[in-house]
């Protein structure tokens, strides 16, 4: 069974500090990795992907990937109250179409 | 981005009765798409992929007979709950790639589903 973990939190964070959200995943054959943004009630949003290992940068979000630990996170800068919603990381099964989802990470960004 | 359309957004059905729901890609030909289902505070589990113009797939543990998918079109898929019953109660949200080869899963807003 392959997994994705995620700590469901929640994890509060100040306006404007540094939110930073971590996913652990079971396939080493995993070659494709997402987050995504789901307010509650909708649907998921995708924020970011990324396919190599190292740093991805996308305005106010960074995300990271480590496949030797098996190990993606994303960094979301200058937190927004806006940005208050779950994280969910999304893993591409190796060899399939699949994606497998954590179970997200409830964000609070205080104001 | 790509849009995907689905429908109905929200449904309350009684006990026995049997529910479609509509997903359609807008803007682009999708030859797949997956139909998710997600429980409160719980993640996204697949229930099955839809493949254009044939069977589709479904995820261990899905009845196919309970969920019955068609994708007769390139631009369509539906997803039929039959004889629901208050355990069916979920979030079904369906979603498609824009592209062959492009990685991006873009989401329908979703149907929130009640079974009296």
């Amino acid at each position: 069974q392959k997994e994705v973990e995620q700590n469901s939190g929640p994890l509060s964070v100040p306006e404007g500090a540094i939110a930073s959200l971590n996913c652990t995943y079971s396939d080493r054959g995993s070659q494709s990795f997402f987050w995504y943004r789901q307010y509650s009630g909708k649907s998921p949003e995708l924020i970011m992907s990324i396919y190599s290992n190292g740093d991805k940068e996308d305005g106010r979000f960074t995300a990271q990937l480590n496949k030797a630990s098996q190990y993606v996170s994303l960094l979301i800068r200058d937190s927004q109250p806006s940005d208050s919603a779950t994280y969910l990381c999304a893993v591409r099964e190796g060899g399939s179409e699949k994606l497998v989802f954590g179970k997200g990470t409830k964000l609070t960004v205080n104001p | 981005g790509a849009v995907v359309s689905q429908h109905p957004s929200w449904v309350i059905c009684k006990s026995g009765t049997s529910v479609k729901i509509e997903c359609r890609s807008l803007d682009f030909q999708a030859t797949t798409m997956f139909w998710y289902r997600q429980f409160p505070k719980q993640s996204l589990m697949l229930m099955a992929t839809s493949n254009e113009g044939s069977k589709a797939t479904y995820e261990q543990g899905v009845e196919k007979d309970k969920f019955l998918i068609n994708h007769a079109s390139l631009t369509l898929s539906t997803l039929t709950v039959t004889s629901a019953h208050p355990e069916d109660s979920s979030f079904y949200i369906c979603s498609a790639r824009d592209g062959a080869g492009n990685e991006k899963l873009f989401f329908g807003s979703g149907t929130q589903l009640s079974v009296l």
